[in-house]
Protein backbone atom coordinates (compact mmCIF):
# COMPACT_ATOMS: atom_id res chain seq x y z
CA UNK A 1 0.00 0.00 0.00
CA UNK A 2 1.54 3.21 -1.21
CA UNK A 3 2.02 5.57 2.02
CA UNK A 4 1.00 10.08 2.14
CA UNK A 5 3.23 11.52 -0.54
CA UNK A 6 4.32 15.14 -0.08
CA UNK A 7 6.02 17.56 -2.10
CA UNK A 8 8.52 18.91 -2.52
CA UNK A 9 10.70 17.81 0.48
CA UNK A 10 12.46 21.33 1.02
CA UNK A 11 11.82 24.80 -0.22
CA UNK A 12 13.46 27.60 0.37
CA UNK A 13 12.07 30.96 -0.03
CA UNK A 14 12.00 34.95 0.49
CA UNK A 15 10.03 36.22 3.03
CA UNK A 16 6.84 37.47 1.64
CA UNK A 17 7.29 35.42 -0.83
CA UNK A 18 4.48 32.56 -1.44
CA UNK A 19 4.82 28.71 -1.81
CA UNK A 20 2.40 26.07 -2.07
CA UNK A 21 2.46 22.44 -0.81
CA UNK A 22 0.82 19.34 -1.83
CA UNK A 23 -0.52 16.16 -0.60
CA UNK A 24 -1.72 12.96 -1.79
CA UNK A 25 -3.17 11.39 0.50
CA UNK A 26 -3.86 7.00 0.86
CA UNK A 27 -6.06 5.74 -1.05
CA UNK A 28 -10.13 5.92 0.35
CA UNK A 29 -8.56 7.64 3.54
CA UNK A 30 -11.83 10.30 3.63
CA UNK A 31 -9.87 12.86 6.13
CA UNK A 32 -6.47 14.59 5.22
CA UNK A 33 -5.20 16.81 8.07
CA UNK A 34 -2.30 19.51 7.12
CA UNK A 35 0.19 19.97 10.62
CA UNK A 36 2.91 22.45 11.60
CA UNK A 37 5.58 21.13 13.21
CA UNK A 38 8.45 24.37 14.21
CA UNK A 39 11.95 22.86 15.41
CA UNK A 40 11.96 20.98 18.64
CA UNK A 41 8.48 21.05 18.67
CA UNK A 42 5.04 19.24 18.47
CA UNK A 43 3.21 19.06 15.52
CA UNK A 44 0.02 21.79 15.36
CA UNK A 45 -3.22 20.95 13.36
CA UNK A 46 -3.41 23.48 10.70
CA UNK A 47 -6.99 21.82 9.13
CA UNK A 48 -8.62 19.20 8.67
CA UNK A 49 -10.51 17.76 5.83
CA UNK A 50 -13.53 15.48 5.79
CA UNK A 51 -13.67 14.62 2.21
CA UNK A 52 -13.19 17.95 0.55
CA UNK A 53 -14.84 19.57 3.24
CA UNK A 54 -13.44 21.73 6.22
CA UNK A 55 -14.32 19.87 9.88
CA UNK A 56 -11.98 22.37 11.40
CA UNK A 57 -9.53 25.20 10.22
CA UNK A 58 -9.53 27.14 13.90
CA UNK A 59 -5.96 27.30 13.98
CA UNK A 60 -5.28 28.08 10.35
CA UNK A 61 -3.65 31.87 9.86
CA UNK A 62 -6.51 32.65 7.42
CA UNK A 63 -4.71 35.71 6.46
CA UNK A 64 -1.93 34.33 5.13
CA UNK A 65 -2.20 30.13 4.56
CA UNK A 66 -4.80 28.74 2.58
CA UNK A 67 -5.74 24.92 1.73
CA UNK A 68 -8.58 22.83 -0.38
CA UNK A 69 -8.78 19.92 -1.27
CA UNK A 70 -10.12 19.25 -4.56
CA UNK A 71 -12.46 16.01 -5.38
CA UNK A 72 -11.64 14.72 -1.87
CA UNK A 73 -8.51 13.39 -2.56
CA UNK A 74 -4.83 15.23 -3.24
CA UNK A 75 -4.60 18.73 -0.76
CA UNK A 76 -2.67 21.92 -1.46
CA UNK A 77 -1.55 24.49 1.02
CA UNK A 78 -0.26 27.69 0.64
CA UNK A 79 1.50 30.24 2.12
CA UNK A 80 1.35 34.01 0.80
CA UNK A 81 2.94 35.69 2.11
CA UNK A 82 5.26 34.08 4.11
CA UNK A 83 6.82 35.04 7.34
CA UNK A 84 10.42 34.26 9.02
CA UNK A 85 8.12 32.59 11.65
CA UNK A 86 6.76 30.23 9.01
CA UNK A 87 10.04 28.40 8.75
CA UNK A 88 8.92 24.75 10.28
CA UNK A 89 8.12 20.82 8.53
CA UNK A 90 4.46 21.15 7.10
CA UNK A 91 3.25 17.60 7.53
CA UNK A 92 0.33 15.95 5.42
CA UNK A 93 -1.89 12.84 7.40
CA UNK A 94 -4.44 10.67 6.06
CA UNK A 95 -6.93 8.67 8.12
CA UNK A 96 -9.61 6.42 7.81
CA UNK A 97 -10.70 5.69 11.22
CA UNK A 98 -8.30 6.64 14.55
CA UNK A 99 -4.89 6.22 13.08
CA UNK A 100 -3.27 8.55 11.37
CA UNK A 101 -0.51 7.76 8.20
CA UNK A 102 1.96 10.34 8.14
CA UNK A 103 3.81 11.57 4.86
CA UNK A 104 7.44 12.44 5.06
CA UNK A 105 6.96 16.39 5.11
CA UNK A 106 7.88 19.51 3.62
CA UNK A 107 10.98 21.50 5.27
CA UNK A 108 10.24 25.01 4.47
CA UNK A 109 12.91 27.66 5.23
CA UNK A 110 11.86 31.34 4.93
CA UNK A 111 15.00 33.61 4.95
CA UNK B 1 -8.32 23.14 25.26
CA UNK B 2 -6.73 19.80 25.27
CA UNK B 3 -3.26 19.58 25.81
CA UNK B 4 0.15 16.96 26.84
CA UNK B 5 2.74 17.58 28.53
CA UNK B 6 5.73 15.17 28.42
CA UNK B 7 9.40 15.31 30.05
CA UNK B 8 11.59 17.09 27.87
CA UNK B 9 14.71 15.36 27.03
CA UNK B 10 17.22 14.42 25.79
CA UNK B 11 16.96 11.16 27.38
CA UNK B 12 20.21 9.10 27.50
CA UNK B 13 20.31 5.53 28.60
CA UNK B 14 23.19 2.93 28.06
CA UNK B 15 21.46 -0.55 26.38
CA UNK B 16 19.36 -2.89 27.81
CA UNK B 17 18.27 -0.08 30.39
CA UNK B 18 15.06 0.51 31.45
CA UNK B 19 12.99 3.42 29.93
CA UNK B 20 10.50 5.39 31.37
CA UNK B 21 9.05 8.45 29.40
CA UNK B 22 6.39 10.66 31.20
CA UNK B 23 2.87 11.84 29.64
CA UNK B 24 0.04 13.34 30.81
CA UNK B 25 -3.49 15.00 29.48
CA UNK B 26 -5.94 17.53 29.85
CA UNK B 27 -8.83 16.52 27.58
CA UNK B 28 -12.91 16.61 28.34
CA UNK B 29 -14.09 13.27 28.06
CA UNK B 30 -12.74 9.75 26.88
CA UNK B 31 -9.82 10.59 24.93
CA UNK B 32 -8.00 8.15 22.87
CA UNK B 33 -3.83 8.39 23.40
CA UNK B 34 -1.41 7.38 21.30
CA UNK B 35 2.82 7.41 21.14
CA UNK B 36 4.62 8.20 17.60
CA UNK B 37 8.03 7.90 17.11
CA UNK B 38 10.23 9.97 14.88
CA UNK B 39 13.43 7.98 14.19
CA UNK B 40 16.36 9.95 12.38
CA UNK B 41 15.54 11.25 8.83
CA UNK B 42 12.45 9.75 8.78
CA UNK B 43 8.38 10.77 9.13
CA UNK B 44 5.84 9.94 12.12
CA UNK B 45 4.98 6.38 12.89
CA UNK B 46 2.24 5.62 15.39
CA UNK B 47 4.26 2.76 17.97
CA UNK B 48 0.98 2.64 20.01
CA UNK B 49 -2.18 3.59 21.24
CA UNK B 50 -5.06 2.88 23.71
CA UNK B 51 -8.93 4.30 23.00
CA UNK B 52 -10.26 3.48 26.94
CA UNK B 53 -9.59 3.58 30.23
CA UNK B 54 -7.04 0.91 31.70
CA UNK B 55 -6.28 0.07 28.15
CA UNK B 56 -2.84 -1.27 27.12
CA UNK B 57 -1.22 -0.39 23.93
CA UNK B 58 2.35 -2.63 23.22
CA UNK B 59 4.26 -2.70 20.04
CA UNK B 60 7.94 -3.44 19.73
CA UNK B 61 8.46 -4.28 23.14
CA UNK B 62 6.88 -0.65 24.08
CA UNK B 63 3.82 -0.49 26.20
CA UNK B 64 2.14 2.66 27.55
CA UNK B 65 -1.22 2.44 29.83
CA UNK B 66 -3.88 4.52 29.65
CA UNK B 67 -4.72 5.75 33.84
CA UNK B 68 -7.74 7.63 33.31
CA UNK B 69 -7.47 8.56 37.30
CA UNK B 70 -4.20 10.32 36.74
CA UNK B 71 -4.49 11.74 33.12
CA UNK B 72 -1.51 9.68 32.38
CA UNK B 73 0.05 7.70 29.31
CA UNK B 74 3.56 6.87 30.50
CA UNK B 75 5.51 4.86 27.48
CA UNK B 76 8.09 2.03 29.01
CA UNK B 77 10.39 -0.25 27.54
CA UNK B 78 12.04 -2.95 29.66
CA UNK B 79 15.76 -2.94 27.64
CA UNK B 80 16.47 -0.52 25.22
CA UNK B 81 18.60 -0.83 21.94
CA UNK B 82 20.41 1.70 20.06
CA UNK B 83 18.01 1.44 17.55
CA UNK B 84 15.53 2.97 19.96
CA UNK B 85 17.04 6.16 19.71
CA UNK B 86 14.53 8.68 18.05
CA UNK B 87 12.28 11.19 19.01
CA UNK B 88 8.84 9.74 20.88
CA UNK B 89 5.39 12.41 20.77
CA UNK B 90 2.49 11.29 23.18
CA UNK B 91 -0.60 12.49 21.34
CA UNK B 92 -4.34 12.33 21.93
CA UNK B 93 -6.87 12.55 19.97
CA UNK B 94 -10.01 14.19 21.11
CA UNK B 95 -14.28 13.83 21.18
CA UNK B 96 -16.60 14.48 19.24
CA UNK B 97 -15.87 13.77 15.98
CA UNK B 98 -13.06 15.74 15.77
CA UNK B 99 -10.01 12.89 14.93
CA UNK B 100 -7.03 15.48 15.01
CA UNK B 101 -4.02 14.70 17.33
CA UNK B 102 -2.97 16.78 19.91
CA UNK B 103 0.83 16.34 20.50
CA UNK B 104 3.21 16.91 23.55
CA UNK B 105 6.65 19.00 22.34
CA UNK B 106 8.57 15.45 22.35
CA UNK B 107 11.00 13.70 24.12
CA UNK B 108 14.72 12.81 22.15
CA UNK B 109 16.06 9.41 23.51
CA UNK B 110 19.46 8.79 22.68
CA UNK B 111 20.88 5.05 23.77
CA UNK B 112 24.46 4.87 23.57
CA UNK B 113 26.32 1.15 23.15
Amino acid sequence: EAGVAQSPRYKIIEKRQSVAFWCNPISGHATLYWYQQILGQGPKLLIQFQNNGVVDDSQLPKDRFSAERLKGVDSTLKIQPAKLEDSAVYLCASSMEYEQYFGPGTRLTVT
Amino acid sequence: GDSVTQMEGPVTLSEEAFLTINCTYTATGYPSLFWYVQYPGEGLQLLLKATKADDKGSNKGFEATYRKETTSFHLEKGSVQVSDSAVYFCALSGIAGRRALTFGSGTRLQVQP
